[in-house]
């Protein structure tokens, strides 16, 4: 079944305490992307790849890190994480970055 | 920076039809996507303009104008399941920022018997 997941689905942390959130596809796509949504702003994209060991700022970087080592895999750091970060973060594959893109189930993070 | 503009909520009747509008300030968009995200769950892809004129998918069309920087999802024969929220997805904007993916805020349709 071609799918999105991401670990953990639910998070609940404290400020400072680096976490890693996973993210992988098994459709051999070349594009995947994280957003974070936030209630009345929509999603926002934090990084995206194009393709391996090529990764990009989108509009909401700051706090966040990347790798891109493998094709299937795209995790999301946070090395000091801060409550601003409390948030639902969800991970998305495509072939290409126009056109339809496939989202994860989403992860819910809270830093306290 | 640039950004989307979707009205906030819409109403609608079932069997009816809706029309979900998604507008920038300026062109540079390079085509426009939809999504619908029910409750607790993650966006589904809907469709996507890469040029202008219109798209159609069963009961769902999306149409796209960049030269009115404009937009919008048209939904037939609506039914109760329809009701969630409903984003526009551009790509850009600028030929240098292709590859980034702004979303609009969302429109939250309901649909009422």
């Amino acid at each position: 079944e071609a799918q999105v997941t991401q670990n953990p689905r639910y998070l609940i942390t404290v400020t400072g305490k680096k976490l890693t959130v996973t993210c992988s596809q098994n459709m051999n796509h070349e594009y995947m992307s994280w957003y974070r949504q936030d209630p009345g702003l929509g999603l926002r994209q934090i990084y995206y790849s194009m393709n391996v060991e090529v990764t990009d700022k989108g509009d909401v970087p700051e706090g966040y890190k990347v790798s891109r080592k493998e094709k299937r895999n795209f995790p999301l750091i946070l090395e000091s994480p801060s409550p601003n970060q409390t948030s639902l973060y969800f991970c998305a594959s495509s072939s290409t970055s126009a056109g339809e893109q496939y989202f994860g189930p989403g992860t819910r993070l809270t830093v306290t | 920076g640039q950004s989307l503009e979707q009205p906030s909520e819409v109403t609608a009747v079932e069997g009816a039809i809706v029309q979900m509008n998604c507008t920038y300030q300026t062109s540079g968009f390079y085509g426009l996507s939809w999504y619908q995200q029910h409750d607790g769950g993650a966006p589904t892809f809907l469709s996507y303009n890469a040029l202008d004129g219109l798209e159609e998918t069963g009961r769902f069309s999306s149409f796209l104008s960049r030269s009115d920087s404009y937009g919008y999802l048209l939904l037939q024969e609506l039914q109760m399941k329809d009701s969630a929220s409903y984003f526009c997805a551009g790509n850009g904007p600028g030929y240098s920022s292709a590859s980034k993916i702004i979303f609009g805020s969302g429109t939250r349709l309901s649909i009422r018997p």
